[in-house]
């Protein structure tokens, strides 16, 4: 199984909203991810999480908690969103997480956020 | 983060080879350089990469200048399903979890 899942696939909320992505994967992986991407850009990182623990945040607003579970399941809480919130949200895993920086990221198909 | 600069797009004929430049010539001596695709629709995919020595594997191959401040990615036999959005992006042994993808380049196949 060499799968990321992300679910939903769809989200459509509201600014007072609160609503959560999931992500899942079965690889094994200790290393997961959380990246934006607007239409028409690359993907940005929004955080990175190592051994179940927050190891990168790359400055994202705290309208957006991350939290990681178990090794295999990663979520996105989103509250309080912005109309330029919406965006292509992606998971990504990865089996390394020391520093070497040779292993490959899999991605999930996304999950795209529409807040209205 | 080191920095890439590739051409924002390209085109190829199906069944043709094609050569994708990237430049980094601010690499430093740790930066792997490694190179994702996204399809239409989907998310990034791992490609390939490298740190000096040119590199082969089922999807592609990538050429990396003797001085490391350019590499080429080389799709040998292109087909309408390799059109998507290449990045080349570098990644430093300290920060080893971080992916940083630059702007990339759309390259579109012609059949």
């Amino acid at each position: 199984d060499t799968e990321v899942t992300q679910t939903p696939k769809h989200l459509v909320m509201g600014m007072t909203n609160k609503k959560s992505l999931k992500c899942e994967q079965h690889m094994g992986h200790r290393a997961m991810y959380w990246y934006k991407q607007k239409a028409k850009k690359p993907p940005e990182l929004m955080f990175v999480y190592s051994y179940e623990k927050l190891s990168i945040n790359e400055s994202v607003p705290s309208r957006f908690s991350p939290e990681c579970p178990n090794s295999s399941l990663l979520n996105l809480h989103l509250h309080a969103l912005q109309p330029e919130d919406s965006a292509l949200y992606l998971c990504a895993s990865s089996l390394e997480t020391s520093g070497r920086p040779t292993g490959e990221l899999f991605f999930g198909e996304g999950s795209r956020l529409t807040v209205l | 983060d080191a920095k890439t600069t590739q051409p924002n797009s390209m085109e190829s004929n199906e069944e043709e080879p094609v050569h994708l430049p990237c430049n980094h010539s601010t690499i430093s001596g740790t930066d792997y350089i490694h190179w994702y695709r996204q399809l239409p629709s989907q998310g990034p995919e791992y490609v390939i990469h490298g740190l000096t020595s040119n590199v082969n594997n089922r999807m592609a191959s990538l050429a990396i200048a003797e001085d490391r401040k350019s590499s080429t990615l080389i799709l040998h036999r292109a087909t309408l399903r390799d059109a998507a959005v290449y990045y080349c992006i570098l990644r430093d042994v300290e920060y080893g979890n971080k992916l940083v993808f630059g702007a990339g380049t759309i390259l579109r196949v012609k059949s």
